[in-house]
């Protein structure tokens, strides 16, 4: 069984560029969560999404960010007009159901020059 | 106050030895806790779940005290790849996790 997929694991930006940021959940999962990370931080909550809907964009920056997971493909994290503090570590997580545990992927590391 | 707390450490533990370190949640309607780890710059693993008084995997003991509103974790006899952070998750509500910062533990031989 193959496990939560990211790609790609590194991806460099120069600031003003677009950034997409892919992850394809666990099969039989259909609940996706995204999360941040910064060098020496803890994880933080950007959005929870289920087939077709956000469900909780709470942690989502109101501008420049955007996450979508279609009927069919992956799901999206988008960040339009990267800045530097846009750099960080980008986990997605998925679930079975909305209060099982959720497995991690091996993240997109992001930087801009 | 922060909705789930951890000492962030870091817990120097002797190599055989025990170490145990606690996470205190403040919704007292949280449903199900979980432990993971996490290892320097990649993806927290799952550890153990924790959805009733407690649960135990090896050497790993996981205990959850709903009147106090703290879960535990116990690791003993420490292996030198227990090294790592342990992060404390609350599931408050269908769809809502709050991570912890985190617990730092550093086996030494």
């Amino acid at each position: 069984n193959a496990g939560v997929m990211q790609n790609p694991r590194h991806l460099v930006r120069r600031r003003g560029q677009e950034a997409r940021l892919r992850c394809s959940p666990m099969k039989g999962h259909s609940h996706v969560y995204w999360y941040r990370q910064l060098p020496e931080e803890g994880l933080k909550f950007m959005v929870y999404l289920q087939k077709e809907n956000i469900i909780d964009e709470s942690g989502m920056p109101k501008e420049r960010f955007s996450a979508e997971f279609p009927k069919e493909g992956p799901s999206i994290l988008r960040i339009q007009q990267v800045v530097r503090g846009d750099s960080a570590a980008y986990f997605c997580a998925s679930s079975r159901s909305a209060n099982q545990p959720q497995h991690f992927g091996d993240g997109t590391r992001l930087s801009i020059l | 106050r922060k909705e789930v707390e951890q000492d962030p450490g870091p817990f120097n533990v002797p190599e055989g030895a025990t170490v145990a370190f606690n996470c205190t949640y403040s919704n007292s309607a949280s449903q199900s806790f979980f432990w993971y780890r996490q290892d320097c710059r990649k993806e927290p693993k799952l550890l153990m779940s924790v959805y009733s008084s407690g649960n135990e995997d090896g050497r790993f003991t996981a205990q959850l005290n709903r009147a106090s509103q703290y879960i535990s974790l116990l690791i003993r006899d420490s292996k030198l790849s227990d090294s790592a952070t342990y992060l404390c998750v609350v599931n408050l509500e269908a769809g809502k996790f709050q991570f912890g910062a985190g617990t730092q533990v550093v086996v030494t031989p």
